[in-house]
């Protein structure tokens, strides 16, 4: 199985801050990668799809980036309901992993 | 728009069986897979399989092998997640989601279940 290692497990920021969270893939999955936002009490909801495609209806400021086993998400300034957890999650093979997530709290 | 409807929540026994449905709407429930994913109490997410509506192919993860059925009904769109032999480690929510080429872009509102005696 393709194991994901994301980092850091917690983050904690400001409004207006830029926070840059990283996902590793233990061998290469080229750009087969997605990110979700999981908000608690909710189901998680897709926000970038194949690495760096910005899903219909998620801002701008939320970014995507890499290729083969290192990749990012960066959101450009924090917004009050962008504190959430994240995860990234391979679809290269199956089973399709998942991070370990990345709970993003307001400092 | 897409929109996946599950099941209730449910407490079941160690030993038993539990079965979650998730119904579609708003798509042609044939053209996408179903993805299964869990999340137990505090934890992270799990893919545990897919199914596709169209032919009833499936795929799912080692751990849950001989445990897990995944099943449609396409009369009714709606896809069927049973999962036997329950222990208190299977306590988690269980969500469908629409999978398109590995990007689940739709969810379901998750169905808890706990394991209990």
């Amino acid at each position: 199985d393709i194991q994901m290692t994301q980092s850091p497990s917690s983050l904690s920021a400001s409004v207006g801050d830029r926070v840059t969270i990283t996902c590793r893939a233990s061998e290469t999955i080229s750009n087969n990668l997605n990110w979700y936002q999981q908000k608690p009490g909710k189901a998680p909801s897709l926000l970038i799809a194949t690495s760096s495609s910005l899903q219909r209806g998620v801002p701008s400021r939320f970014r995507g980036s890499g290729s083969g086993t290192d990749f990012t998400l960066s959101i450009s300034s924090l917004q009050p309901e962008d504190f959430a957890t994240y995860y990234c999650q391979q679809n290269s093979s199956t089973p399709r992993t998942f991070g370990q997530g990345t709970r993003l709290q307001i400092k | 728009q897409v929109q996946l409807v599950q099941s209730g929540a449910d407490v079941r026994r160690p030993g038993a069986s539990v079965k979650v449905s998730c119904k579609a709407s708003g798509y042609s429930f044939t053209k996408y897979t179903l993805s299964w994913v869990r999340q137990a109490p505090g934890q992270g997410l799990e893919w545990m399989g897919w199914i596709n509506p169209y032919n009833d192919n499936t795929e799912s993860a080692q751990k849950f092998q001989g445990r897990l059925t995944m099943t449609t009904d396409t009369s009714t769109d709606t896809a069927y997640m049973e999962l036997t032999n329950l222990t208190s480690d299977d306590t988690a929510v269980y969500y469908c989601a629409r999978d398109v080429s590995g990007s689940l872009d739709s969810w379901g509102p998750g169905t808890l279940f706990t394991v209990s005696s």
